[in-house]
Formats: structure tokens, C-alpha cells, sequence
């Protein structure tokens, strides 16, 4: 079963507005963290924001907030006054054990953003 | 800039060869991991280190090794490559042992295999 599922395979939004990106989870664990990276055309990723599930507010970093909904199982990203250098491809990441103890990060398949001018 | 390296930043090889992709953490972080990017597999991971021990096994195949040396640095080996190994491969970093902290990625290794 998918762990991380990511509804919208591409959105569109005007410059200055802002989105939302779907993110909804899968876990049986009481302690687990919810992270979003983006990757532009260039390839790298980078980490925008994490929520871990004992986080009584919602995570927020400059222009990035976490809209998270637990009981919904539901990490939604919110990105405000979107910029043309938004453009890019997000992807909603879960913290998952290992079999071995240990944890990993389970990916979803990403969402394509184009920010519009 | 993540701080991680990863070299080479584009490899093309053919059938049946093996190659060797190499990453430096970011200083100061002693976990390493090996991440594959291709188009219908997504995003997957591969397998961990810790201060050069192995901790953690995702989808890793066992034509596919890894190590992590004493100077931290660590080097994925691939060998026996199909056409389907053609992928983005990422070695992020983080400080601690586990997931719970944010992983800053290096740029990727882009293999082509013909």
C-alpha cells in the first residue's frame, strides 16, 4: 500500500498567489515526521519543511507552512506569494522504521508546480 | 549549496559494466544515504550508514553495494548494469542516526546506461 500519496500530478497558480500541495500519509506508528522537499530542473533537492507528529503547531518556514491534520492523516504544503523560481517539483516525505530499527524516508511521487506570471 | 558532494555529476556506461558513485557528507554529519530517482520508480532508498557502519536497508539490489570509510565519505558500487538502472542516484546527509532530522541532498550522479 502507497505510504505517502500525493494527489496532484501538476498544478498551476499565478505569481503572488499562493497553493496548496495535497499530501495524505499512511502509518500505524504514534511517533513518525512528515517532510517536503522540492526539486527544480536542475535536479537537486532540497528540504523546505518538517512536522513531526507530536508537533502541537503547525511548522512553518518563511514563505512555507505545514497544514497538518492529524486525525485526517493529511501534511498539506502551503506555499504563499508564490515566485516564478517556485517552479518546481515537490515531493511529501514520511519517516518510516526499518525492519532493522533503524528509519527511512519513504517518498511520494511528487507534484509538478508552475508558478505563472 | 547542501554542503554534500557527489561525484560524478553525469556518468554513461554500457550493459554488463560497473561503476563506482562517491559522496561527501556534509561536515560534521555522520549518516549517509543512497537514494534512486527514475522515472517509474520514483524516489526510493537504497541503504544507510552511521559513522561507517551499515544501519538501514531500503530496495537495494544485490548487484548494488555500498561503504561508508573512516574519513565519512561513502561510495555506492554498481555493477552488472542493465538499462534499467539508468537513474538519478542521490546520497544525502544528516547528523544524527535516524530520520528524525531533515537530510540535505548532494546534486545526484545521473547514470546512463546504454
Amino acid at each position: 500500500a502507497q505510504k505517502i500519496t500525493q494527489t496532484q500530478p501538476g498544478m498551476f497558480v499565478q505569481e503572488k498567489e499562493a497553493v496548496t500541495l495535497d499530501c495524505t500519509y499512511d502509518t500505524s506508528d504514534q511517533s513518525y515526521g512528515l517532510f517536503w522537499y522540492k526539486q527544480p530542473s536542475s535536479g537537486e533537492m532540497i528540504f523546505l519543511i518538517y512536522q513531526g507528529s507530536y508537533d502541537e503547531q503547525n511548522a512553518t518556514e518563511g514563505r512555507y507552512s505545514l497544514n497538518f491534520q492529524k486525525a485526517r492523516k493529511s501534511a498539506n504544503l502551503v506555499i504563499s506569494a508564490s515566485q516564478l523560481g517556485d517552479s518546481a517539483m515537490y515531493f511529501c516525505a514520511m519517516r518510516e522504521l526499518t525492519q532493522g530499527g533503524s528509519e527511512k524516508l519513504v517518498f511520494g511521487k511528487g507534484t509538478k508546480l508552475t508558478v505563472n506570471p | 549549496d547542501s554542503g554534500v558532494t557527489q561525484t560524478p555529476k553525469h556518468l554513461i556506461t554500457a550493459t554488463g559494466q560497473r561503476v563506482t558513485l562517491r559522496c561527501s557528507p556534509r561536515s560534521g554529519d555522520l549518516s549517509v544515504y543512497w537514494y534512486q530517482q527514475s522515472l517509474d520508480q520514483g524516489l526510493q532508498f537504497l541503504i544507510q550508514y552511521y559513522n561507517g557502519e551499515e544501519r538501514a536497508k531500503g530496495n537495494i539490489l544485490e548487484r548494488f553495494s555500498a561503504q561508508q570509510f573512516p574519513d565519512l565519505h561513502s561510495e555506492l558500487n554498481l555493477s552488472s548494469l542493465e538499462l534499467g538502472d539508468s537513474a538519478l542516484y542521490f546520497c544525502a546527509s544528516s547528523v544524527a542516526p535516524t530520520a528524525a532530522y531533515e537530510q540535505y541532498f548532494g546534486p545526484g550522479t545521473r547514470l546512463t546506461v546504454t
